[in-house]
């Protein structure tokens, strides 16, 4: 178990670019999920997949935002056009099949639109 | 849509003492599951705790426990003989037990930050 990795681990990008942020779960894990968190509040759901199919999305997810697990194992989230207010962690999460199998999260990535 | 709200937004406790934290929710659902997470400073969240609605008995993690009061739609945990390594931002968590889709997804509170002073 090498745990959920996030790449990168800080982003600093200028309002209207695009950025991409990659997830690798934890091998064995169905379910993969992206959560975004501001400073002092909880995560908050933007999409969840299971293998390769997208199951779930967030109204949070407005149209600048994509994710995509193209074969089961990583996953990308793509922010187009981005704008300060996406400025928070991205976090990324794997777990097994099941509704109390336990998420296990990643170290975040960091985005800063200035 | 189901919401949890943590009403502490800080809470502080004396190493080796005893300090609750209060979760609150609002579903319509009458199956589903509560978790209690631990976000250290610059750390992963990581499971503390979790509770199946259907249980009546209060699910319990060496010094980690839950009152989970159905009726009243609280969740709150129990954290005994506080260490320095408990400091760290707590969440509750909600999750629906309908099928796959939006009973996959944790509905996150809040959240309180823990201070354990030595």
């Amino acid at each position: 178990d090498t745990g959920v990795s996030q790449d990168p681990r800080h982003k600093i990008t200028k309002r209207g670019q695009n950025v991409t942020f990659r997830c690798d779960p934890i091998s064995e894990h169905n379910r993969l999920y992206w959560y975004r968190q501001t400073l002092g509040q909880g995560p908050e759901f933007l999409t969840y997949f299971q293998n390769e199919a997208q199951l779930e999305k967030s109204r949070l997810l407005s149209d600048r935002f994509s994710a995509e697990r193209p074969k089961g194992s990583f996953s990308t989230l793509e922010i187009q056009r981005t704008e300060q207010g996406d400025s928070a962690m991205y976090l990324c999460a794997s777990s097994r099949l099941g509704n109390t199998t336990p998420l296990h999260f990643g170290n975040g990535t960091r985005l800063t639109v200035t | 849509a189901q919401t949890v709200t943590q009403s502490q937004p800080e809470m502080s406790v004396q190493e080796a003492e005893t300090v609750t934290l209060s979760c609150t929710y609002d579903t319509s659902e009458s199956d589903y599951y509560l978790f209690w997470y631990k976000q250290p400073p610059s750390r992963q969240m990581i499971l503390v705790i979790r509770q199946e609605a259907y249980k009546q008995q209060n699910a319990t993690e060496n010094r980690f426990s839950v009152n989970f009061q159905k009726a009243a739609k609280s969740f709150s945990l129990k954290i005994s003989d506080s260490q320095l390594g408990d400091a760290a931002m707590y969440f509750c968590a909600y999750r629906s037990a309908r099928g796959e889709t939006s009973g996959s997804r944790l509905t996150f509170g809040e959240g309180t930050q823990l201070t354990v002073n030595p």
